[in-house]
């Protein structure tokens, strides 16, 4: 099993819609989770960290499932600029973050 | 705050020619590392340094050299370059966890 999971999509929703995203992690003691997203050839930039009690900012909410090993991220009210890939990256102890490959999403007018 | 800066933005080379690809952070952070990306692979660590005067093999090392000049610059190095080092190079660099990458360098290897 690879340590951190994503389906990679596309995920085609309509502007307006509720979409949700899910990573799986396969070792048990990861401590840190976050979620990165990435345009078209840019940079992954840190979009959330994801804590135990959850995290919200704004239309997006991201949420950590210790007992079944994921974290999700949830977007509201999709706009056409939040079509990109979303990364998400787990931390165990004191190794380097081990990044997903990511789950693109196309929002359409 | 510029963040990471890497240079260069773009790079062909020629098969068995050698670069170094530069990394710099103003954010103070004591850790630096040194990504690969290609298509459908995700990103996958070459090296990094975790505190200044440290560095440690990620998942990918073979055919490259990095050096951690200070704690703002962590170099890496191409000393023979090959077809299958065509790819897109990311720096990041972090004080805890979180990590911030910079713009990338797109390498292609003729």
């Amino acid at each position: 099993r690879k340590e951190v999971e994503q389906d990679p999509g596309p995920f085609n929703v309509p502007e307006g819609a509720t979409v949700a995203f899910n990573c799986t992690y396969s070792n048990s003691a990861s401590q840190s989770f976050f979620w990165y997203r990435q345009d078209c050839r840019k940079e992954p930039k840190l979009l959330m960290s994801v804590y135990s009690s959850g995290n919200e900012d704004g239309r997006f909410t991201a949420q950590l499932n210790r007992a079944s090993q994921y974290i999700s991220l949830l977007i509201r009210d999709s706009k056409l600029s939040d079509s990109a890939t979303y990364l998400c990256a787990v931390n165990i102890g004191n190794t380097p973050l081990v990044f997903g490959k990511g789950t693109r999403l196309s929002v359409i007018a | 705050n510029a963040g990471v800066t890497q240079t260069p933005k773009f790079q062909v080379l020629k098969t068995g020619q050698s670069m170094t690809l530069q990394c710099a952070q103003d954010m103070n952070h004591n850790s630096m590392y040194w990504y690969r990306q290609d298509p459908g692979m995700g990103l996958r660590l070459i090296y990094y340094s975790a505190s200044e005067g440290t560095t440690d093999k990620g998942e990918v090392p073979n055919g490259y050299n990095v050096s951690r000049l200070n704690k703002r610059e962590f170099s890496l190095r191409l000393e023979s370059a090959a077809p299958s080092q065509t790819s897109v190079y990311f720096c990041a660099s972090s004080e805890v966890d979180e990590q911030y990458f910079g713009p990338g360098t797109r390498l292609t290897v003729t």
